[in-house]
């Protein structure tokens, strides 16, 4: 039972590079949500879906683009890294969107 | 402006005395309250809730307490175990929606 995986576990990006991290979960949840962790600030969502082939916009989305093609993946992309984005990144699933949500283990991304 | 917050960023209490971890929240829509843990390299854990219908929920060792009035609550660890050190993050949502305001986080250790 793996939960929600998140791949890579670690990054480095030079300015300008894209990449696309991948969420994936096996709970058959409805609700997926990416997420942004920084030094002395709360998990600040960026994106969500509330099922699958829909997404819609959290408290930071500048930069990243979202796709939910499949019920149980859901893909956070940068176009053009900035130094801005090196974070870490969660993503999370849940049922329905009023419960307690599961996390990944985070994807550590650096872009120098 | 943090509409969740955790005034203290680190707490160190001795091995089988109460941890007390505090949240203090700005938006009085807030109805749904959640207390996460999270180990290095770990994603955060779901621990407790409470609904602001209630004051207090307990789980184990673990109680949360609910003051509307104040905008406060609190996380309540009796006794404390080393296995407890781990940064504990509040979140809030609003009409129990589908999205969470989380805190930034209090570093516990416990001292054995």
């Amino acid at each position: 039972n793996a939960g929600v995986t998140q791949t890579p576990k670690f990054r480095v990006l030079k300015t300008g590079q894209s990449m696309t991290l991948l969420c994936a979960q096996d709970m058959n949840h409805e609700y997926m949500y990416w997420y942004r962790q920084d030094p002395g600030m709360g998990l600040r969502l960026i994106h969500y879906s509330v099922g699958e082939g829909t997404t819609a916009k959290g408290e930071v989305p500048d930069g990243y683009n979202v796709s939910r093609l499949k019920k149980q993946n859901f893909l956070l992309g940068l176009e053009s890294a900035a130094p801005s984005q090196t974070s870490v990144y969660f993503c999370a699933s849940n049922p329905t969107g009023f419960q307690p949500q599961h996390f990944g283990d985070g994807t550590r991304l650096s872009i120098l | 402006d943090q509409q969740v917050k955790q005034n203290s960023p680190s707490l160190s209490v001795q091995e089988g005395r109460i941890s007390i971890l505090n949240c203090d929240y700005t938006n009085s829509m807030f109805d749904y309250f959640l207390w996460y843990k999270k180990y290095p390299a770990e994603g955060p854990t779901f621990l407790i809730s409470i609904s602001s219908i209630k004051d207090k929920n307990e789980d184990g060792r673990f109680t949360v307490f609910l003051n509307k009035s104040a905008k406060h609550l609190s996380l309540h660890i009796v006794p404390s175990q080393p296995g407890d050190s781990a940064v504990y993050f509040c979140a809030a949502s609003a009409n129990y929606g589908q999205n969470f305001v989380f805190g930034p986080g209090t570093r516990l250790s416990v001292l054995p």
